[in-house]
């Protein structure tokens, strides 16, 4: 089956963790991102890749870290240092890296307590 | 700016009932895109549109594009429960378009 898998689906933790959110490709995608939405709000970009080996800041990177070692592989680590990250996580590719035409995961449902 | 504006953020139609939802820019857009997201879910890409008044149809959903390319709308015709969720668009950051600027979403709510 093709398509986006983001894992955990629902992930509780501590205050003070950091927490890796995974997120696979199949797709033989270039592009690939990290989006945050809180409830009843849009999306806010965390960061992108356009392309293996790098990849760029979004609009809310700060308390956040990703890699890019895979072209199938983007996963986002959310540190300690993120003041509020209970938040769906949404994982995202793309045939090119012109941003058209985003593809998503079924998201991530993080809960710090 | 490159800000997309929608509107409005809330509808609440009875099922039957037709719905509208609007995406404005003050800048011209090379293209926008259109998203769906049920409740709980994900968001699933619709249609994108890149030409001037451009119409585009998907059953009941008819999507346009305005003529000066600064303006697109979603109209739904007799809405069904199904097509509960948010309703977003997305335009191509114009001076860099690896990342897409996405509106706020509009959610629509139907009554059986």
């Amino acid at each position: 089956d093709g398509g986006i898998t983001q894992s955990p689906k629902y992930l509780f933790r501590k205050e003070g963790q950091n927490v890796t959110l995974s997120c696979e490709q199949n797709l033989n995608h270039d592009a690939m991102y990290w989006y945050r939405q809180d409830p009843g709000q849009g999306l806010r970009l965390i960061y992108y890749s356009q392309i293996v080996n790098d990849f760029q800041k979004g609009d809310i990177a700060e308390g956040y870290s990703v890699s890019r070692e895979k072209k199938e592989s983007f996963p986002l680590t959310v540190t300690s240092a993120q003041k509020n990250p209970t938040a769906f996580y949404l994982c995202a590719s793309s045939p090119t890296a012109d941003g058209n035409t985003i593809y998503f995961g079924e998201g991530s449902w993080l809960t710090v307590v | 700016g490159q800000q997309v504006m929608q509107i409005p953020q809330y509808q609440h139609v009875q099922e039957g009932e037709d719905f509208t939802t609007y995406c404005n820019s003050s800048t011209t857009l090379s293209n926008i895109q259109w998203y769906k997201q049920r409740p709980g879910g994900h968001p699933v890409f619709l249609i994108q549109l890149v030409k001037s008044g451009e119409v585009k149809k998907q059953k009941r959903l008819t999507f346009q594009f305005g003529e000066a390319k600064k303006n697109s709308s979603l109209h739904i015709t007799a809405t069904q429960t199904t097509d509960v969720g948010t309703y977003f668009c997305a335009r191509p950051n114009a001076g860099n378009n690896r990342k897409l600027i996405w509106g706020l979403g509009t959610s629509l709510a139907v009554n059986p």
